[in-house]
């Protein structure tokens, strides 16, 4: 079984669109994460929740809405889809908040592509 | 300028090549991970440095964190085309006395080839 599933794999939209991409992990963590990454490989966060409630929200565009039903699930919607939006986004979860071996573990990535 | 700085951007080694990848934060460094992605699928936890000094291994990938220079290194011996991949340092760095919450900043990664 895969720890931390990510669906779907790949994403292809016209520019404007709506998507959504969903998360699930399986390891019981408390804290959930997205990351974004760039053509240049950069990763950076977005988003973290711990126990469904929302800890860090770095500068995004509030086109970009993420949303924890329960602590094993965090989906990422985006509105008005834009070009530069395209890049690959990471889930990821950890046991708890903060870094204190603390080990994020990654989804398989899912590549976003707005035409 | 970044944050995280690794180097070299890239890396081509001929297999049974040793090779070393280095990561230097702009600021104090409470927490180092090392992470490999290859095409197509996430990152994939290798090691994790806490304190200064340490040093960590797993088969043949050594990791070390430095805490005066602020840098970490990761070296691989007698490199295998299994090792090709983007190596990814990711770390904690806060202000002293600032509160992580798990942000972790990454490098912009080291894209290593293994010739066979």
């Amino acid at each position: 079984d895969t720890a931390v599933s990510q669906t779907p794999k790949y994403l292809v939209t016209q520019m404007g669109n709506d998507k959504s991409i969903k998360c699930e992990q399986n390891l019981g963590h408390d804290t959930m994460y997205w990351y974004k990454q760039d053509s240049k490989k950069f990763l950076k966060i977005m988003f973290s929740y711990n126990n469904k409630e929302l800890i860090i929200n770095e500068t995004v565009p509030n086109r970009f809405s993420p949303k924890s039903p329960d602590k094993a699930h965090l989906n990422l919607h985006i509105n008005s889809l834009e070009l530069g939006d395209s890049a690959v986004y990471f889930c990821a979860s950890s046991q708890w908040v903060g870094l204190a071996k603390n080990i994020q573990y990654f989804g398989a990535g899912t590549r976003l592509s707005v035409l | 300028s970044q944050e995280l700085e690794q180097s070299p951007q890239s890396l081509i080694v001929q297999e049974g090549k040793n090779l070393t990848i280095n990561c230097t934060s702009s600021k104090t460094l409470y927490g180092l991970y090392w992470y490999k992605q290859k095409y197509g699928e996430g990152l994939i936890f290798l090691m994790m440095l806490q304190k200064g000094g340490e040093e960590k291994s797993h088969e043949k990938i050594t990791a070390k964190l430095d805490e005066k220079k602020q840098q970490s290194s990761l070296h691989i011996t007698a490199s295998q085309p299994s090792h090709a991949g983007i190596y990814l340092c990711g770390a904690d760095i806060k202000d002293k006395g600032g509160t992580s919450y798990g942000k972790l900043t990454f490098g912009q990664g080291t894209i290593l080839t293994v010739h066979p």
